[in-house]
Protein backbone atom coordinates (compact mmCIF):
# COMPACT_ATOMS: atom_id res chain seq x y z
CA UNK A 1 0.00 0.00 0.00
CA UNK A 2 2.04 3.13 -1.02
CA UNK A 3 1.21 6.01 0.92
CA UNK A 4 2.84 8.32 -1.50
CA UNK A 5 2.56 8.41 -4.68
CA UNK A 6 4.16 10.00 -7.67
CA UNK A 7 2.25 9.10 -10.50
CA UNK A 8 4.46 10.91 -13.40
CA UNK A 9 7.74 8.73 -13.53
CA UNK A 10 9.34 11.48 -15.85
CA UNK A 11 8.82 14.98 -16.94
CA UNK A 12 10.46 16.48 -19.37
CA UNK A 13 10.64 20.87 -19.96
CA UNK A 14 12.65 23.48 -22.00
CA UNK A 15 15.19 25.57 -19.60
CA UNK A 16 13.39 28.54 -18.94
CA UNK A 17 9.94 27.31 -18.45
CA UNK A 18 8.39 26.13 -15.20
CA UNK A 19 8.47 22.53 -13.93
CA UNK A 20 5.65 21.18 -11.65
CA UNK A 21 6.21 18.49 -9.81
CA UNK A 22 3.01 16.16 -8.30
CA UNK A 23 2.90 14.22 -5.71
CA UNK A 24 -0.61 12.61 -3.79
CA UNK A 25 -0.78 11.15 -0.39
CA UNK A 26 -3.39 8.82 1.53
CA UNK A 27 -2.69 9.08 5.13
CA UNK A 28 -4.29 11.48 6.89
CA UNK A 29 -1.61 11.70 9.82
CA UNK A 30 0.80 13.25 7.81
CA UNK A 31 1.93 16.73 9.05
CA UNK A 32 4.94 17.84 7.75
CA UNK A 33 6.35 17.08 3.59
CA UNK A 34 9.40 17.54 1.87
CA UNK A 35 10.82 17.45 -1.95
CA UNK A 36 14.45 16.08 -1.82
CA UNK A 37 16.64 16.03 -5.62
CA UNK A 38 18.71 13.08 -6.38
CA UNK A 39 21.45 13.03 -8.58
CA UNK A 40 22.90 9.18 -9.78
CA UNK A 41 25.89 8.02 -7.25
CA UNK A 42 24.87 10.82 -4.88
CA UNK A 43 22.31 10.69 -1.85
CA UNK A 44 19.26 12.52 -2.16
CA UNK A 45 19.57 16.47 -1.18
CA UNK A 46 16.66 18.44 0.70
CA UNK A 47 15.27 21.15 -1.28
CA UNK A 48 12.17 22.35 0.16
CA UNK A 49 9.45 21.62 2.94
CA UNK A 50 6.25 22.61 4.12
CA UNK A 51 3.94 22.03 7.38
CA UNK A 52 0.38 21.43 7.14
CA UNK A 53 -0.36 24.73 8.72
CA UNK A 54 0.66 26.06 5.40
CA UNK A 55 -0.76 26.14 1.91
CA UNK A 56 2.20 26.97 0.19
CA UNK A 57 6.12 27.65 1.03
CA UNK A 58 8.59 29.43 -1.25
CA UNK A 59 12.48 29.45 -1.18
CA UNK A 60 14.18 31.20 -4.34
CA UNK A 61 13.24 29.24 -7.63
CA UNK A 62 11.42 26.52 -5.48
CA UNK A 63 7.49 26.68 -4.71
CA UNK A 64 5.78 23.59 -2.68
CA UNK A 65 2.21 23.97 -2.44
CA UNK A 66 0.03 21.95 0.10
CA UNK A 67 -4.03 20.76 -0.71
CA UNK A 68 -4.92 19.27 2.23
CA UNK A 69 -8.41 18.49 1.24
CA UNK A 70 -6.97 16.86 -1.54
CA UNK A 71 -3.83 15.13 0.01
CA UNK A 72 -1.77 16.65 -2.59
CA UNK A 73 1.57 18.92 -3.30
CA UNK A 74 3.18 19.91 -5.76
CA UNK A 75 6.87 21.33 -6.40
CA UNK A 76 6.82 24.31 -9.28
CA UNK A 77 10.39 25.10 -10.26
CA UNK A 78 10.92 28.32 -12.11
CA UNK A 79 12.73 29.29 -14.19
CA UNK A 80 13.84 25.65 -14.70
CA UNK A 81 17.43 25.15 -15.64
CA UNK A 82 19.65 22.34 -16.92
CA UNK A 83 21.13 21.76 -13.94
CA UNK A 84 17.86 20.72 -12.21
CA UNK A 85 18.04 17.69 -14.12
CA UNK A 86 17.48 15.17 -11.52
CA UNK A 87 15.00 12.40 -9.70
CA UNK A 88 12.68 13.81 -7.39
CA UNK A 89 11.19 12.45 -4.31
CA UNK A 90 8.22 13.68 -2.50
CA UNK A 91 8.58 12.62 1.07
CA UNK A 92 6.12 12.82 4.01
CA UNK A 93 6.07 11.97 7.92
CA UNK A 94 3.13 12.26 10.69
CA UNK A 95 1.59 12.19 13.88
CA UNK A 96 3.68 9.71 16.18
CA UNK A 97 5.54 8.84 13.24
CA UNK A 98 9.34 9.81 12.91
CA UNK A 99 10.21 8.26 9.65
CA UNK A 100 9.96 10.00 6.07
CA UNK A 101 7.15 7.88 3.50
CA UNK A 102 9.20 8.88 0.24
CA UNK A 103 7.11 8.14 -3.23
CA UNK A 104 9.37 6.75 -6.40
CA UNK A 105 10.27 9.69 -7.62
CA UNK A 106 10.36 11.69 -10.93
CA UNK A 107 13.07 12.19 -13.05
CA UNK A 108 13.04 15.80 -14.27
CA UNK A 109 15.02 16.80 -17.59
CA UNK A 110 15.39 20.11 -18.72
CA UNK A 111 16.55 20.73 -22.60
CA UNK A 112 18.94 23.60 -23.24
CA UNK B 1 29.96 22.57 8.57
CA UNK B 2 30.57 18.67 7.95
CA UNK B 3 28.01 16.76 6.06
CA UNK B 4 26.73 13.43 6.66
CA UNK B 5 29.25 10.70 5.87
CA UNK B 6 28.84 6.98 4.81
CA UNK B 7 31.44 4.18 4.47
CA UNK B 8 32.38 2.49 2.65
CA UNK B 9 31.10 3.53 -0.93
CA UNK B 10 30.45 0.47 -2.67
CA UNK B 11 30.67 -3.14 -0.71
CA UNK B 12 30.25 -6.91 -2.48
CA UNK B 13 29.41 -9.12 -0.37
CA UNK B 14 28.19 -13.57 -0.86
CA UNK B 15 25.05 -14.73 0.51
CA UNK B 16 25.09 -15.75 4.15
CA UNK B 17 27.43 -13.28 5.10
CA UNK B 18 27.26 -10.30 7.55
CA UNK B 19 27.61 -6.79 6.61
CA UNK B 20 28.46 -3.27 8.80
CA UNK B 21 27.72 -0.07 7.15
CA UNK B 22 29.05 3.04 9.07
CA UNK B 23 27.54 6.94 9.28
CA UNK B 24 28.65 10.09 10.74
CA UNK B 25 25.74 12.16 11.37
CA UNK B 26 26.03 16.12 10.91
CA UNK B 27 27.65 18.62 13.09
CA UNK B 28 25.03 19.29 15.82
CA UNK B 29 22.27 16.53 14.80
CA UNK B 30 21.41 13.56 17.36
CA UNK B 31 19.09 11.64 15.30
CA UNK B 32 19.86 9.02 12.55
CA UNK B 33 17.62 7.09 10.51
CA UNK B 34 18.81 4.42 7.76
CA UNK B 35 16.79 3.80 4.42
CA UNK B 36 16.99 1.15 1.63
CA UNK B 37 16.50 2.17 -1.68
CA UNK B 38 16.21 -0.31 -4.52
CA UNK B 39 16.30 0.03 -8.08
CA UNK B 40 13.92 2.15 -9.33
CA UNK B 41 12.14 2.52 -5.83
CA UNK B 42 11.82 5.67 -2.83
CA UNK B 43 14.45 5.02 0.02
CA UNK B 44 12.55 2.50 2.61
CA UNK B 45 12.94 3.79 6.18
CA UNK B 46 14.51 1.13 7.99
CA UNK B 47 15.30 1.99 11.57
CA UNK B 48 16.10 5.68 13.50
CA UNK B 49 18.10 6.27 17.07
CA UNK B 50 17.98 8.91 18.97
CA UNK B 51 20.32 9.46 21.74
CA UNK B 52 21.47 5.89 21.30
CA UNK B 53 18.01 4.33 21.39
CA UNK B 54 16.01 2.75 18.88
CA UNK B 55 13.49 5.12 17.91
CA UNK B 56 10.76 3.17 16.08
CA UNK B 57 11.72 0.69 13.06
CA UNK B 58 10.03 0.17 9.53
CA UNK B 59 9.37 -3.34 8.13
CA UNK B 60 12.21 -5.12 7.69
CA UNK B 61 13.28 -8.36 9.84
CA UNK B 62 15.51 -8.83 12.72
CA UNK B 63 18.62 -9.35 11.13
CA UNK B 64 18.43 -6.05 10.36
CA UNK B 65 20.29 -4.26 13.74
CA UNK B 66 21.79 -1.04 14.40
CA UNK B 67 23.86 1.30 16.83
CA UNK B 68 24.26 4.52 17.58
CA UNK B 69 27.08 5.96 19.68
CA UNK B 70 27.31 8.55 22.05
CA UNK B 71 29.08 10.92 19.36
CA UNK B 72 25.77 10.60 17.57
CA UNK B 73 27.57 8.11 14.55
CA UNK B 74 26.01 5.16 14.17
CA UNK B 75 25.97 1.43 12.28
CA UNK B 76 23.76 -0.65 10.46
CA UNK B 77 24.27 -4.47 10.41
CA UNK B 78 23.14 -7.27 8.07
CA UNK B 79 23.00 -10.78 9.02
CA UNK B 80 22.44 -13.36 6.65
CA UNK B 81 22.83 -11.49 3.59
CA UNK B 82 20.04 -12.43 1.71
CA UNK B 83 20.25 -11.75 -2.94
CA UNK B 84 17.30 -9.28 -2.22
CA UNK B 85 19.36 -7.41 0.42
CA UNK B 86 21.26 -5.50 -2.92
CA UNK B 87 20.45 -2.00 -2.56
CA UNK B 88 21.96 1.45 -2.15
CA UNK B 89 21.55 2.13 1.95
CA UNK B 90 21.01 5.55 3.18
CA UNK B 91 21.71 7.33 5.81
CA UNK B 92 20.33 10.48 7.60
CA UNK B 93 20.72 12.63 10.34
CA UNK B 94 18.59 15.16 11.85
CA UNK B 95 17.96 16.99 15.11
CA UNK B 96 14.99 16.31 16.82
CA UNK B 97 14.22 18.34 19.67
CA UNK B 98 11.03 16.34 20.48
CA UNK B 99 11.32 12.41 19.75
CA UNK B 100 8.95 11.70 16.91
CA UNK B 101 8.50 15.64 15.91
CA UNK B 102 8.57 17.07 12.75
CA UNK B 103 12.21 17.13 11.11
CA UNK B 104 14.07 17.26 8.06
CA UNK B 105 16.38 14.87 7.79
CA UNK B 106 19.68 15.17 5.52
CA UNK B 107 21.14 12.34 3.58
CA UNK B 108 24.53 11.36 2.96
CA UNK B 109 26.04 9.80 0.05
CA UNK B 110 24.87 5.60 0.81
CA UNK B 111 26.84 2.32 0.34
CA UNK B 112 25.85 0.56 -2.50
CA UNK B 113 25.52 -3.02 -1.40
CA UNK B 114 25.94 -5.71 -4.29
CA UNK B 115 25.19 -9.27 -2.89
CA UNK B 116 25.78 -12.37 -4.87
Amino acid sequence: DQQVKQNSPSLSVQEGRISILNCDYTNSMFDYFLWYKKYPAEGPTFLISISSIKDKNEDGRFTVFLNKSAKHLSLHIVPSQPGDSAVYFCAASGGSNYKLTFGKGTLLTVNP
Amino acid sequence: ETGVTQSPTHLIKTRGQQVTLRCSSQSGHNTVSWYQQALGQGPQFIFQYYREEENGRGNFPPRFSGLQFPNYSSELNVNALELDDSALYLCASSNSQLRGGPNTQYFGPGTRLTVL
